[in-house]
């Protein structure tokens, strides 16, 4: 069956712009992950979904940082005002219910110029 | 104290042994333990998971969990050089709701 599915696959932007991430999960997957990752070093939480909703926000680095998930599918990630420190690869991952086996996306890599 | 911890490598082990992982976590309440295999610009890709004491099989992979040590582990068997890879471990605690993942350990399996 499909996969999780990630897009854009690559993202350069300015300095400044606001730039969108979109994860489609596995048909039927409850929880929803998005993670980052820098060069070289390991994952890093940013936000959970349990259907539409976000019982955990904390990991998002700054207000900068908003997602949302509609239909208990699509989740989008926006990024405001980006900077520099922001390049990173973004992934998404979904499991059936949370605590189960979580599958990830390819990720998108983003690049601020 | 880092949450879940793993020795960064590099693991080098000849083509056709052996290689072993560890991982180490630190909360008593964890339930759900994982292993992943990334390749370099790829996404983690899940190996195995497993939930209670004991030994899990699947191919030449192997996973060992010790709840009480608070200890998981993951043998490849037959190593090939395609698993030359980063070994990431994750823990689940339902607390929490998060996956916390160790930063890896580098394989290099030598043809």
């Amino acid at each position: 069956g499909a996969g999780v599915s990630q897009s854009p696959s690559n993202k350069v932007t300015e300095k400044g712009k606001d730039v969108e991430l979109r994860c489609d999960p596995i048909s039927g997957h409850t929880a929803l992950y998005w993670y980052r990752q820098s060069l070289g070093q390991g994952l890093e939480f940013l936000i959970y979904f349990q259907g539409n909703s976000a019982p955990d926000k904390s990991g998002l680095p700054s207000d900068r940082f908003s997602a949302e998930r509609t239909g208990g599918s699509v989740s989008t990630l926006t990024i405001q005002r980006t900077q520099q420190e922001d390049s990173a690869v973004y992934l998404c991952a979904s499991s059936f219910l949370r605590g189960n086996e979580q599958f990830f996306g390819p990720g998108t890599r983003l690049t601020v110029l | 104290q880092k949450e879940v911890e793993q020795n960064s490598g590099p693991l080098s082990v000849p083509e056709g042994a052996i290689a072993s992982l560890n991982c180490t976590y630190s909360d008593r309440g964890s339930q759900s333990f994982f292993w992943y295999r990334q390749y370099s610009g790829k996404s983690p890709e899940l190996i195995m998971s497993i939930y209670s004491n004991g030994d899990k099989e699947d191919g030449r992979f192997t996973a060992q969990l010790n709840k009480a040590s608070q200890y998981v582990s993951l043998l490849i068997r037959d190593s090939q050089p395609s698993d030359s890879a980063t070994y990431l471990c994750a823990v689940y605690t339902s607390g929490t709701y998060k996956y916390i993942f160790g930063t890896g350990t580098r394989l290099k399996v030598l043809a």
